[in-house]
């Protein structure tokens, strides 16, 4: 199957800063990505979704302007989390579609961050 | 709207039983695609497999078999012979139409604790 890369795979940062996540498809071109967010013993959330070259588009109660996403390349995809605050704790997860893997998107290892 | 509902929150088992993962889905959509993964402790989901709304066809792999019944909009999955190896949270998901463009809709996930 298709590889994503998600890096880092776990970050600690300080309360009040910003922290990137990358999500990279490594073979393929992923014209859709996902961003998901899972608590610790809960289902995977859909945060947003991001088409190469537009703006997000973000589910129901998750604020754009403290979780930032570009995707500025066809193999690329950023999540900033921006004034971390220890509730942002979390496991965050994206996946990749591209135009020739119609039925499916393939996950990241995901990244678990720790707001102290 | 979509709904994935995995009733079973947490099942124990003696290894090489026989376990079977209940998963039941609502969706308007005539086009969609099942899907279950596996996350063992690291955080990484593992992809198990897809099937499409349009096949019915059971499906086994190895030790794992799938029983996909639109009648009852069930996706449940049996492991045979369990293994500790097997103990993760497994996860059933939605994905809607027949584009990559569609997000996936997870279920709250099953844990699974396979004993030796």
């Amino acid at each position: 199957g298709a590889v994503v890369s998600q890096h880092p795979s776990w970050v600690i940062c300080k309360s009040g800063t910003s922290v990137k996540i990358e999500c990279r498809s490594l073979d393929f071109q992923a014209t859709t990505m996902f961003w998901y967010r899972q608590f610790p013993k809960q289902s995977l959330m859909l945060m947003a979704t991001s088409n190469e070259g537009s703006k997000a588009t973000y589910e129901q109660g998750v604020e754009k302007d403290k979780f930032l996403i570009n995707h500025a390349s066809l193999t690329l995809s950023t999540l900033t989390v921006t004034s971390a605050h220890p509730e942002d704790s979390s496991f965050y997860i994206c996946s990749a579609a591209g135009q020739a893997l119609r039925t499916e998107a393939f996950f990241g290892q995901g990244t678990r961050l720790t707001v102290v | 709207a979509q709904k994935v509902t995995q009733a079973q929150t947490e099942i124990s088992v003696v290894e090489k039983e026989d376990v079977t993962l209940d998963c039941v889905y609502e969706t308007r959509d005539t086009t969609y695609y099942l899907f279950w993964y596996k996350q063992p402790p690291s955080g990484e989901l593992v992809f198990l497999i897809r099937r499409n709304s349009f096949d019915e066809q059971n499906e086994i792999s190895g030790r794992y078999s799938w029983n996909f019944q639109k009648s009852t909009s069930s996706f449940n999955f049996t492991i045979t012979a369990s293994q500790v190896v097997d103990s993760a949270v497994y996860f059933c998901a939605l994905k809607e139409g027949s584009t990559n463009a569609g997000k996936s809709t997870f279920g709250d996930g099953t844990t699974l604790t396979v004993k030796p």
